[in-house]
């Protein structure tokens, strides 16, 4: 099945500094998101890309969809306390039909941890 | 609150008995999943439904594991025989197209 590589697995930064993280597949996606999750609450959407070589900013978090289609990046500039959580990519597949395009299943990365020391 | 929501947000239950979990998605959402998450990893993926149609399963939804959307509304997840290796967090999420998901808070699982 397709599997997602993300890294790093954990980040330990200081205030202002700024983090990149990025997933690679070994399979195509038609769709790339990135969610950010707190403990025990559930995955809350941070960018969705849709076109290969899309580069979409969302606030001070910027992600570009890869050419290739098998890779996505997630930055994160002048990093603040309450960016700590945990990270994680998603990519998506879609089929196109008589109904138009289908969407399907989220398959996600194994996430980043990150933590920001004041 | 017009987020997706999810009942209980915490179950603790004894091996072998059913437990049932359900979620609201957004309003007019007419895309719904389930997934299911362990410590340590990223959401895996279980079924989706559209309206009431369940129209995907994973092979990680077993016979014991069954999901329901009777109106196109609201879904449940229900458990039967559980095991301990079904202890995790189980996660909903809507969608109006399927190309953004959006989760609830999910509900954590704990088989003694």
């Amino acid at each position: 099945g397709q599997q997602l590589n993300q890294s790093p697995q954990s980040m330990f930064i200081q205030e202002g500094e700024d983090v990149s993280m990025n997933c690679t597949s070994s399979s195509i996606f038609n769709t790339w998101l990135w969610y950010k999750q707190d403990p025990g609450e559930g995955p809350v959407l941070l960018i969705a890309l849709y076109k290969a070589g899309e580069l979409t900013s969302n606030g001070r978090l910027t992600a570009q969809f890869g050419i290739t289609r098998k890779d996505s990046f997630l930055n994160i500039s002048a990093s603040i306390p309450s960016d700590v959580g945990i990270y994680f990519c998603a990519g998506q597949t879609t089929r196109e039909n008589a109904g138009g395009t289908s969407y399907g299943k989220l398959t996600f990365g194994q996430g980043t941890i990150l933590t920001v020391h004041p | 609150d017009t987020g997706v929501s999810q009942n209980p947000r915490h179950k603790i239950t004894k091996r072998g008995q059913n437990v049932t979990f359900r979620c609201d998605p957004i309003s007019e959402h007419n895309r719904l999943y389930w997934y299911r998450q362990t410590l340590g990893q990223g959401p895996e993926f279980l079924t989706y439904f559209q309206n009431e149609a369940q129209l995907e399963k994973s092979r990680l939804l077993s016979d014991r594991f069954s999901a329901e959307r009777p109106k196109g509304s609201f879904s449940t997840l229900e458990i039967q025989r559980t095991e301990q290796g079904d202890s995790a967090m189980y996660l909903c999420a809507s969608s109006p197209t399927g190309s953004t998901q959006y989760f609830g808070p999910g509900t954590r699982l704990t088989v003694l």
